[in-house]
């Protein structure tokens, strides 16, 4: 079992629609990252929570650390939000991350 | 915002030969960098922890006569895949923090390497 767990793996929406991002992880952390990779390969750092909420845009992200658990959800989707979201959790404060697998999200105008 | 550079972007060659790759933070030091490496449909993983004036940190299942790293300045730190092989073909990534604290990881745009 890996430590950091996504789901859906793959998710398909229509423009304009709410989209949820689930990310479960089984060791204590310190913080959680929320990463985005688009085609091409580079990575945009979206988030990084170690509790609560946060929010950026059409972006949200929650955190609940007793649950070991959060969401990242985009509002209003874009067909450009396509691309592949990353849960990556730093277990101390040396900055090492574990990624979880990824959600290819799709989102069709 | 930070900016992590990494060149080059794609490189193709024989098998056997030796590939560098940088990694540099243009607007920040970094005493810390990491490498991670991605296969095609799967998530990074993280291959080594560059520290700068030291010796990098691996992780386990990662040959480090085969992936040299050096970090000789606060702005730079470099992979070397040293007799590459197809299978060494990947997508490879670094990522630094900025200095005064471990908030946000910027990474660079990655490397293409494909070995004939």
């Amino acid at each position: 079992k890996n430590e950091v767990e996504q789901s859906p793996q793959n998710l398909t929406a229509q423009e304009g629609e709410f989209i949820t991002i689930n990310c479960s992880y089984s060791v204590g952390i310190s913080a959680l990252h929320w990463l985005q990779q688009h085609p091409g390969g580079g990575i945009v750092s979206l988030f990084m929570l170690s509790s609560g909420k946060k929010k950026h845009g059409r972006l949200i992200a929650t955190i609940n650390i007793q649950e070991k658990h959060s969401s990242l959800h985009i509002t209003a989707s874009h067909p450009r939000d396509s691309a592949v979201y990353i849960c990556a959790v730093r277990l101390g404060s040396y900055g090492k991350l574990t990624f979880g697998q990824g959600t290819i999200l799709t989102v069709h105008p | 915002g930070a900016v992590v550079s990494q060149h080059p972007s794609w490189v193709i060659c024989k098998s056997g030969t030796s590939v560098k790759i940088e990694c540099r933070s243009l607007d920040f030091q970094a005493t810390t960098m990491f490498w991670y490496r991605q296969f095609p449909k799967q998530s990074l993983m993280l291959m080594a922890t560059s520290n700068e004036g030291s010796k990098a940190t691996y992780e386990q299942g990662v040959e480090k006569d085969k992936f040299l790293i050096n970090h000789a300045s606060l702005t730079l730190s470099t992979l070397t895949v040293t007799s590459a092989h197809p299978e060494d073909s990947s997508f490879y990534i670094c990522s630094a923090f900025p200095p005064g604290g471990k908030e946000t990881q910027y990474f660079g745009p990655g490397t293409r390497l494909l070995v004939l």
